[in-house]
């Protein structure tokens, strides 16, 4: 069975703080992926990365950033946790040729 | 930009009710479709995927989906709905540069 773990299922930040969310895959797989999941906006693409220490922007990267030093671990960086970055982070990875994403059980983040 | 709509955000339907939820995308070029079901407290699972060849897919549970080029569509489909189908469904697309691209999901709850 493929497995997406994540750091944490609930984390609780103040306004400013320094955030990583980790996210580890167990499958080899070579594309990850960071998700944003909000009521009513679905879920949009942070970054990706396609290879290690590689990365692409997805379409809300603003006030994020992420690594990508090892195949199976991608980290997802609040430089400066905001109250509007309040969410539910997902991360998946996908094999390359496949285009089956398998997701993480969430991170859901509060920044006070 | 690269979207998908689900214009269908919350569902109610007594059990053994047909069920039909839409997807429209919005690319003009090779795409490729998904629906994801997210159960409540668990992760995003595929339901089905559409590459190429026969528009109509079957995916697990009972679920097909069926891809109209013409309308841009990819709508979500079952004869029968039961109980356990409670749940949040996305449909997702993928371009040729490898992003996803998810609608806002729609909440389906079925009465017992």
């Amino acid at each position: 069975d493929v497995k997406v773990t994540q750091s944490s299922r609930y984390l609780v930040k103040r306004t400013g703080e320094k955030v990583f969310l980790e996210c580890v895959q167990d499958m080899d797989h070579e594309n990850m992926f960071w998700y944003r999941q909000d009521p009513g906006l679905g879920l949009r693409l942070i970054y990706f990365s396609y290879d290690v220490k590689m990365k692409e922007k997805g379409d809300i990267p603003e006030g994020y950033s992420v690594s990508r030093e090892k195949k199976e671990r991608f980290s997802l960086i609040l430089e400066s946790a905001s109250t509007n970055q309040t969410s539910m982070y997902l991360c998946a990875s996908t094999k390359r040729m496949s285009y089956e994403q398998y997701f993480g059980p969430g991170t859901r983040l509060t920044v006070t | 930009a690269q979207s998908v709509s689900q214009h269908n955000h919350h569902v109610i339907l007594s059990e053994a009710a047909s069920l039909e939820l839409g997807c429209n995308y919005s690319y003009g070029g090779t795409v490729n479709l998904f629906w994801y079901v997210q159960y409540p407290g668990q992760h995003l699972q595929l339901l089905l995927k559409y590459f190429s060849g026969d528009p109509l897919v079957k995916g697990i549970k009972g679920f097909e989906a069926e891809f109209i080029k013409s309308k841009f569509s990819f709508n979500l489909r079952k004869p029968s709905v039961q109980w356990s189908d409670t749940a949040e469904y996305f449909c997702a697309s993928r371009n040729n540069f490898n992003k996803f691209y998810f609608g806002s999901g729609t909440k389906l709850n079925v009465k017992p």
